[in-house]
Parts: structure tokens; sequence; C-alpha cells
């Protein structure tokens, strides 16, 4: 089955230090890769997408991802964390060998930003 | 501005009152799709539609409905609203085909009493 597994589900750092989300996916096929973003209260903002270009995915806001097949991954990074990344991020599969445009979450990882 | 609406954005009601939650978006998409939030458990799929009178069920659409009558409505209707119905919800639309980035609506908060 397709699934997407999210390691974390709370993170704190400390402002302007690195932030690091993990994220393992399963999948048959070539995936493509998403990660979300949810502020307090808000609806969900795509932060970047991967979709079996350039294996380091640069999205807004300082964020990136790299794509490493050999260990299921896709995790999210930012050098420097500011306070308004504070928000619940959610890794997304769109699993391959199919027409359906079906996204499948994972459980989110809720970020802290302590100043 | 190219945007996906969802109405209303807050609702409480009580259980068994029909009620129904629209959704439309004004970017020509022809996939659009419903996802229910609950906490510890990300977003998942009720219902989703490839075009225009072609709908198919998600993860869990148990006490759910939809219809697909025209290409910028996709309306989500509850015909008897339950407690474990109380979510928030997201109407999604995006181009067909599996790549495409899917835009959100704004989320309706649901309270089932």
């Amino acid at each position: 089955a397709q699934s997407v597994t999210q390691l974390d589900s709370h993170v704190s750092v400390s402002e302007g230090t690195p932030v690091l989300l993990r994220c393992n996916y399963s999948s048959s096929y070539s995936p493509s890769l998403f990660w979300y973003v949810q502020h307090p209260n808000k609806g969900l903002q795509l932060l970047l997408k991967y979709t079996s270009a350039a294996t380091l995915v640069k999205g807004i806001n300082g964020f990136e991802a790299e794509f490493k097949k050999s260990e299921t991954s896709f995790h999210l990074t930012k050098p420097s964390a500011h306070m308004s990344d504070a928000a619940e991020y959610f890794c997304v599969v769109i699993p391959g060998g199919g027409a359906t445009n079906k996204l499948i979450f994972g459980t989110g990882t809720l970020l802290a930003v302590q100043p | 501005e190219a945007q996906v609406t969802q109405n209303p954005r807050y609702l409480i009601t009580v259980t068994g009152k029909k009620l129904t939650v629209t959704c439309s978006q004004n970017m020509n998409h022809e996939y659009m799709s419903w996802y229910r939030q609950d906490p510890g458990l990300g977003l998942r799929q009720i219902y989703y539609s490839m075009n225009v009178e072609v709908t198919d069920k998600g993860d869990v659409p148990e006490g759910y409905k939809v219809s697909r009558k025209e290409k910028r409505n996709f309306p989500l209707i509850l015909e008897s609203p339950s407690p474990n119905q109380t979510s928030l919800y997201f109407c999604a639309s995006s181009f067909q085909g599996r790549r495409e980035t899917q835009y959100f609506g704004p989320g309706t908060r649901l309270l089932v009493l």
C-alpha cells in the first residue's frame, strides 16, 4: 500500500537555527511528492513539489527538500527558522502508476519556533 | 483571482439534520475532491471527481454524498450528520493528471451535536 510517514509529530527549534522535518514514503512506482504548510486557522499552502526532475527541490520561504530514492525519503529543510514558520507541515504523496490525483497525507508535523 | 471557495466556513448543527457544504473553483479544473482533517490523522479523502458527472469514493466515504453537475461546483452532502462527522473539511481542485498541484479551499469547520 502507498503511504507516507512523518517521523516527528512535534519539532521545536530556536529562531535562526536549522529546521529538519522528516518524511518517508512508500510507493511501488515513481511517486510525486509534496510538502504543504498549514498556518493556524488557515487553509493548506503548497511549499514545494517533486515530480521526477531535479532531486533537490526549492520551494517558497527558503524551504527545500531532497528526494532520496535509496532511502525513500523526502525531508524538508530550512537553514534558518523564522517565527513565521511556526505551523503544521504535511508531507504528501501521489502514488505512481495510476491516473488519479489522489493525495495521501502524512499525519503532520507541528513546528514550534522559540524566540 | 484564482481560488477555491467553500461555504459555510463554520457550522454547528444537530444529529440528523441534512446539510450541504458548497465548493466552487474558478480555474476550470477537471479534478475536485473533498478531504476531512482530524487531529493525528492528517487529511483523508472522502470523495473525488475527475470531471462533470464522474465521481468516486475516497478512503472515508461513509455518511457522505457528492454531486458534480457543473465543472466549477462540487458540493458535499451530509444526509444525516452524526457526531463522528465533526471535523474540518477541505475542498481541493486541480487539472487532471497525477502530478498537478492541488489548490485548497479555506476549510469548513463542522460541529455535529
